[in-house]
Order: C-alpha cells, then structure tokens, then sequence
C-alpha cells in the first residue's frame, strides 16, 4: 500500500547535537511538507518542498534545515539552534497540481530533549 | 495570507448524537479550499471532508457533512450519529487555489460520552 514512512517514531536530542527525521513517500507525490505540533499550537509548517531540489520556508523555519535530492525522500534536520525543539514532527505530502487535493500524513515522529 | 480560527478547543457529544464544530476563515483569494482533518490518539491526520470554495453545495461524506457559508467565512463541521471512534482532535484548515501551502487551525478536541 502507498504512504509516508516517518522514521524513528521517538528520538532523543542531547544538547548542542544536530537530529534528523526521516520521511519518505511512495505516492508519487510532487509536493512534501514538514509540520510542528505543539499543544495547543494546530499545525505550523516549518519547510515545503514542490519539487526535487527545491524548497521554501514555512512559518517556523529557522533552525530547521531540509533537503529534496528524491522525489521520494524529504528529511528535516533540528539543528542546535533550534532552542525549543520538543514537539511532536509530522510531514505530509500532495499531489501538485490542484490545490483540492488533500495532503497525505505520515504518523509521526516525537522529540525530545534530554 | 490565510488565517483559520477554531473557537472551541474542547466539544462533547452523546453517543448517537449530532455535534458541530465551529471554524471561520479569512482569505484574500477568490479560489481556495477548506478541509476538516481528524487526529485521533494514535496521531496520524486523516482527512474527513474537503470543499471547493466556488462550489455553492455544501460538502458531504457518510456522517460527516459540511455548513458552507462564504460570506461569512465560516466553515462548520456536522458529524451526526456520533460514534466511539470519532472521538478526536479535529482540524480545520484552507488552502488557496494555486498555492502548495495550508493553513491549520488550532483544533477541537471531541469527547463522545457513551
């Protein structure tokens, strides 16, 4: 069956260390999103990507980077500087053309400080 | 720039019976899109209904249907015969014709007492 595979479902995050979640689509879909949710906050998108090698930021981008080198794969890194990195990271991804089109979401990836 | 408001962080329904979940909207695009997302505990967004927005019809799938009312921004969501499982946090959010980015509300938690 297609979907998104968001890789570790949890992960640990030492002061001063640089993490990566992984997400990978097999939708066939052009467009990915990374998304934050924090209690109480919805959803705010952090980085989106329309096409291979190339993407935008979100609201929330800074300290957070990202990369689209696949179709299939749109990895996050939570960078150092990112002072507040505890949330719970979800990405999605869409069909490009027609914004009718729902975003399809993989099932997570909680973070946490230690 | 698109913003989505839900007022009711927290609703509760009788088994069996009909709830409401309130969202307004405020857009400058004439072509945009609105969609209810459903998030239950185990996290993952599924989406629950969609509509166009140069549609007059209002959007309807099995027990989930929509009050559409475009001159007032406002985009409710009727869930009638509530059930167990449609216990969740739900999501309204909208999306402007042409554009790859979407806008999320804050979210409203729905308990179903049985």
């Amino acid at each position: 069956d297609g979907g998104i595979t968001q890789s570790p479902k949890y992960l640990f995050r030492k002061e001063g260390q640089n993490v990566t979640l992984s997400c990978e689509q097999n939708l066939n879909h052009d467009a990915m999103y990374w998304y934050r949710q924090d209690p109480g906050q919805g959803l705010r998108l952090i980085y989106y990507s329309q096409i291979v090698n190339d993407f935008q930021k979100g609201d929330i981008a800074e300290g957070y980077s990202v990369s689209r080198e696949k179709k299939e794969s749109f990895p996050l890194t939570v960078t150092s500087a990112q002072k507040n990195p505890t949330a719970f990271y979800l990405c999605a991804s869409s069909i490009w053309q027609g914004s009718n089109q729902p975003q399809h979401f993989g099932d997570g990836t909680r973070l946490s400080i230690l | 720039a698109q913003t989505v408001t839900q007022s009711q962080p927290e609703m509760s329904v009788q088994e069996a019976e009909t709830v409401t979940l309130s969202c307004t909207y405020d857009t400058s695009e004439s072509d945009y899109y609105l969609f209810w997302y459903k998030q239950p505990p185990s996290r993952q967004m599924i989406l629950v209904i969609r509509q166009e927005a140069y549609k007059q019809q209002n959007a309807t799938e099995n027990r989930f249907s929509v009050n559409f009312q475009k001159a007032a921004k406002s985009f409710s969501l009727k869930i009638s015969d509530s059930q167990l499982g449609d216990a969740a946090m739900y999501f309204c959010a909208s999306r402007a014709g042409g554009y790859q980015k979407v806008t999320f509300g804050t979210g409203t938690k729905l308990q179903v007492i049985p």
